[in-house]
This record gives C-alpha cells, structure tokens and sequence, in this order.
C-alpha cells in the first residue's frame, strides 16, 4: 500500500524558514517522481513543485509563485521528500500535501498533507 | 499559460440523479484532462485520468468525456458518498500542473 505522511507544518512569521518531510513508503520511491500540491484554507489545489527520478534525470521544476523561495529535495536512500520554504508570505498559508506520480500527467498518490500557517 | 475553467462552482443533487460538471480550456489541450474527487478533511484522490480513463477500483458511474477544449465529469446514479469537490486537472509543459477552481457536490 502506498503511503506518503508528511510533517514540518507549524505556524511561522512572515520571513520565516521551515522544513517539510515526507516519508515514503509501499511503492518504488527511487524511480518515482514526487510533487508537492498545497491548498489554502477554503481554496482550490495548487501545484508547486515537482522532482523527477534521478533516472529520469533529477530534474526539478517550481510554480511561479514559489520559484527562488522554495527548493524540493530527495533523499532515495531514506524514501524521503523534503521542501524547503524560504522568505515565507502570508499567501503561502496552506496545506501541503507531498503527491507521487505514476504518469507524467497525473497525481496518482497523495499524503494526508500538513499545515503551514504564516502569520505575524 | 491555458487556464482551466471549471463550471458550476457548487450544485446540490438527490441521490440517484445524474450529474455533469464540466470543465474548459483556453486552448486544445488534446485528452491531457485529469479529474480528482477530494472528500471533506481529506486529501484528494484521481478518478479519471486522459480525459475518460477510469482509474482502477473508482466506482464505474463515474466517467469523463471530451477532448480538445472542452471536458465532461459524469456520476450516473449520484449515492451518498460522493459528496465531495471535483477537480479537473491539465498537465502541460509549464505550469505542469493546472487545476480547475473546484465544483462543490452536495445532497439535496
């Protein structure tokens, strides 16, 4: 069974640094390429980011909104997925949820997400 | 960038109705149209991928049309459980991923 559990949220300042994990588990983490998709409170879906496979080259692609502020990472070794988010805005408020691709095109699998909230 | 325009944004059917919601792009993004179901509280979960696909296990009166511009998210026989938001979603070379704003599904 896939599994993908994140952590890291928490309440930070406007300015702030924090770091999300996603630990992952039941599928093939090495080979898969991984996205974070947040979604602010009462509001629709929006992707942020995506990592391929190292195979596939370990290419990483950003949303504009966050290009230059957030960088995704993996370590294949540990199933593990992480976002750094830098220079945080009130408007990244939300619930991101660490997601895993079986296709290009879709988000096939998605964790139980966490909260970030930004606020002075 | 294509833009995704998702319509309506809320309805409320009784359980046993057929229900359309549909979803519209700014330009011919081919059968490139995913459609996600997130359930209160939860995280969302793929449905329908390529525009008419159904994703192993998903209930069959769930289905998905169209091509080009313009898309359909059917539930044929709506039951209790469905109540949910609806994404369509379009993968492209960038943004990579477009989602629709949301259609809200209530019971009446």
């Amino acid at each position: 069974e896939v599994q993908l559990v994140e952590s890291g949220g928490g309440l930070m300042k406007p300015g702030g640094s924090l770091r999300l994990s996603c630990a992952a588990s039941g599928f093939g983490f090495s080979g898969s390429w991984m996205s974070w998709v947040r979604q602010a409170p009462g509001k629709g879906l929006e992707w942020v980011g995506r990592i391929k496979s190292r195979v596939s080259g370990g290419t990483i692609d950003y949303a504009a909104p966050v290009k230059g502020r957030f960088t995704i990472s993996r370590d294949d070794a540990k199933s593990a997925l992480f976002l750094q988010l830098n220079s945080l805005k009130t408007e990244d408020t939300a619930v991101y949820y660490c997601a895993a691709h079986s296709r290009v095109g879709t988000i096939d699998f998605w964790g139980q997400g966490t909260l970030v909230t930004v606020s002075s | 960038d294509i833009q995704m325009t998702q319509s309506p944004s809320s309805l409320s059917a009784s359980v046993g109705d057929r229900v359309t919601i549909t979803c519209q792009a700014s330009q011919d993004i081919s059968n490139y149209l995913n459609w996600y179901q997130q359930k209160a509280g939860k995280a969302p979960e793929l449905l329908i991928y390529d525009a008419s696909n159904l994703k192993t296990g998903v209930p069959s009166r769930f289905s998905g049309s169209g091509s080009g511009t313009d898309f359909t998210f059917t539930i044929s026989s709506l039951q209790p459980e469905d109540i949910a938001t609806y994404y369509c979603q379009h993968y492209d070379n960038f943004p990579l991923y477009t989602f629709g704003q949301g259609t809200t599904l209530g019971i009446k």
